[in-house]
């Protein structure tokens, strides 16, 4: 499978500035997702990734507060804009094959706003 | 409304026994499903699938069962081990999309 690098890591931030995190596949993968884990939450689609054009965002998410850049096939960033407390979560790159294979992860980013 | 459902969300299990985690689902249009493991500080990994055209799937001491008429699917881990200490989360998607549901985790505890 894919070996997917998510930077950074951590981070704690103020409320009101952005973040940007970086997600780079060691291959090309077709379909990029990311994900939001929300703590004691599950893990919820935030948008699918697009090589070359706007992000599909899922119902709640839009792309004023989750700006998100796919320039090629290994690399993503999805930035988190303006944020605040409630955006305290862990943030998860994702990528597949085709349909009815597996997701494979990146380690996440475990974000705190303060 | 919560697609699918992780009912327990901690179980304790003694190391050799086995560990059955349980997951209920309530889209009748879901035909793949999927089981992660996740390790603080690690994104989730992917352990076991089962396609609903089969009721069983075996990979060495994880085996998945699904129920299609009961919309339940479980994992079995046998024998357990101390390792095996995560959250477990299953998932579920449809023929035709590219889309997961995750359920909300199991969080299982090995102990030796």
């Amino acid at each position: 499978s894919a070996v997917i690098s998510q930077k950074p890591s951590r981070d704690i931030c103020q409320r009101g500035t952005s973040l940007t995190i970086q997600c780079q596949v060691d291959s090309q993968v077709t379909m990029m997702f990311w994900y939001r884990q929300q703590p004691g939450q599950s893990l919820t689609l935030i948008a699918t990734a697009n090589q070359g054009s706007e992000a599909t965002y899922e119902s709640g998410f839009v792309i004023d507060k989750f700006p998100i850049s796919r320039p090629n096939l290994t690399f993503s960033t999805l930035t988190v804009s303006n944020m605040s407390p409630e955006d305290s979560s862990i943030y998860l790159c994702s990528v597949r094959g085709n349909y009815n294979s597996p997701l494979h992860f990146g380690n996440g980013t475990r974000l705190t706003v303060t | 409304d919560q697609q699918v459902k992780q009912n327990s969300p901690s179980l304790s299990v003694q190391e050799g026994r086995i560990s059955i985690l349980n997951c209920d689902y309530t889209n009748s249009m879901f035909d793949y499903f999927l089981w992660y493991k996740k390790y603080p500080a690690e994104g989730p990994t992917f352990l076991i699938s089962i396609s609903s055209i089969k009721d069983k799937n075996e990979d060495g001491r994880f085996t998945v069962f699904l129920n299609k008429s009961a919309k339940h699917l479980s994992l079995h881990i046998v024998p357990s081990q101390p390792g095996d200490s995560a959250v477990y989360f299953c998932a579920a998607s449809d023929l035709g999309t590219y889309k997961y549901i995750f359920g909300t985790g199991t969080r299982l505890k090995v102990l030796a």
